[in-house]
């Protein structure tokens, strides 16, 4: 099942704070986070594992629950090179091990305003 | 380092005809993996591949669609015959994969943008 992600869309003015929600119905190993700008591939921000971790990345940072199986991404003091789409994507593991593949949100885009 | 590489960038052919879409994993990677992006749809996985061998193909919408990997360099994605609504952006993205789990990232090619007339 696709996770759901939380808003579809926001618009900032440069400077301000935003937080992206991302949810699953299925038991979660990791959520990867990717910003996509038009045009062009995803690019990778972070990986949350199972175990509540949060990471920090310039001044993007996330978290995950595990339990509610719930990841939220975290743009302080937005810029305007923030500007893109934002892309949960969710892997359950695979009992034998090795990599699973992703299933993605339908993104939630961002827009920073001068 | 190069990144994942995917060739052609773009293909606009006619509806019955063959499409075969390339990938060159980054060196190291062993795992390989094919999305197709649509607006309506979104970001969808499609195949993934550890260590040269096909895991999971349910994402593949029919068997019009096939995709190999002969060596752990290559991958190709192929559709036969194509259809209008086959018409997409398709991401092919490598991993490397150690252990049991992985906390490696996926690496994403530039895409073909694919337009079946």
């Amino acid at each position: 099942q696709q996770p759901v992600q939380s808003p579809q869309a926001v618009i900032l003015r440069e400077g301000e704070d935003a937080v992206i929600n991302c949810s699953s119905s299925k038991a979660l190993y990791s959520v990867h986070w990717y910003r996509q700008k038009h045009g062009e591939a995803p690019v990778f921000l972070m990986i949350l594992l199972k175990g509540g971790e949060q990471k920090g990345h310039e001044k993007i940072s996330a978290s995950f629950n595990e339990k509610k199986q719930q990841s939220s991404l975290y743009l302080t003091a937005s810029q305007l090179s923030y500007s893109g789409t934002y892309f949960c994507g969710t892997e359950k593991g695979r009992s034998g091990g090795g990599a699973d593949g992703l299933t993605f949100g339908k993104g939630t885009h961002l827009i920073i305003q001068p | 380092d190069a990144g994942v590489i995917q060739s052609p960038r773009h293909e606009v052919t006619e509806m019955g005809q063959e499409v075969t879409l390339r990938c060159k994993p980054i060196s190291g990677h062993n795992s390989l993996f094919w999305y197709r992006q649509t607006m309506m749809r979104g970001l969808e996985l499609l195949i993934y591949f550890n260590n040269n061998v096909p895991i999971d193909d349910s994402g593949m919408p029919e068997d019009r669609f096939s995709a190999k990997m002969p060596n752990a360099s290559f991958s190709t994605l192929k559709i036969q015959p194509s259809e209008p609504r086959d018409s997409a952006v398709y991401f092919c993205a490598s991993r490397s994969n150690v252990g049991r789990y992985s906390n490696q990232p996926q690496h994403f090619g530039d895409g073909t943008r694919l337009s079946i007339l």
